[in-house]
């Protein structure tokens, strides 16, 4: 059973606020993968990481960046909130022998 | 650039009944094919993944889906749906051999149980 949790599950904040999803995996995998999801849309990759200390952009751009110090810990930070990232934020993970990705319960932002 | 399209945005079937999800994809590669399902406010469950092989795979919950590469397909398939399978189905695409980056999703399919 895939483990990878997300938090906050929801999140109403204001604009200009910086703000940090949290996104925890405990299966090792080396690859960890952040996606957008608008209402009723397909989900868009927004940022990857290979394993620690690498990051790349995803197919969608972002105003958001992400880090990887730890294998088992992929944050997302928006330093300045806009309306425009109200959304679902998914986060995944994946191990290098499989192409399979395990997904969290996902973040919902509102900002107002 | 690969693109997955998934025809129906809703689907509205009984209880019961018969199940098919279309999911058309195009890649220039190999593909992996994937169907998800998310149930309202919840992330993505993998149902089942086609790598190579037989083109026919089972999944979880009973599922199962057909790749047919001359079509360009990968639908999904259910002898006898529950109340419980309603919720959004996506399908899925990765490269063969593209490393990490991410899968290419479909729009996603609403799936409506009738009693």
């Amino acid at each position: 059973e895939a483990d990878i949790y997300q938090t906050p599950r929801y999140l109403v904040i204001g604009t200009g606020k910086k703000i940090t999803l949290e996104c925890s995996q405990t299966m090792g995998h080396d690859k960890m993968y952040w996606y957008q999801q608008d209402p009723g849309m397909e989900l868009h990759l927004i940022h990857y990481s290979y394993g620690v200390n690498s990051t790349e952009k995803g197919d969608l751009s972002s105003e958001s960046t992400v880090s990887r110090i730890r294998t088992e810990h992929f944050p997302l930070t928006l330093e300045s909130a806009r309306p425009s990232h109200t959304s679902q934020y998914l986060c995944a993970s994946g191990d290098s022998s499989s192409y399979e990705q395990y997904f969290g319960p996902g973040t919902r932002l509102t900002v107002t | 650039a690969q693109s997955v399209t998934q025809p129906d945005i809703h689907i509205t079937v009984s209880e019961g009944a018969s199940l098919e999800l279309r999911c058309n994809y195009s890649y220039g590669a190999t593909p992996y094919l994937f169907w998800y399902v998310q149930s309202p406010g919840q992330g993505l469950q993998l149902l089942l993944k086609y790598f190579s092989g037989d083109t026919l795979v089972q999944g979880i919950k009973g599922f199962e889906a057909e790749f047919k590469r001359s079509q360009s397909s990968f639908n999904l398939r259910k002898p006898s749906v529950h109340w419980s399978d309603a919720a959004e189905y996506f399908c899925a695409v990765g490269e063969v051999g593209g490393g990490a980056d991410g899968l290419t999703f479909g729009k996603g399919t609403h799936l409506i149980i009738q009693p």
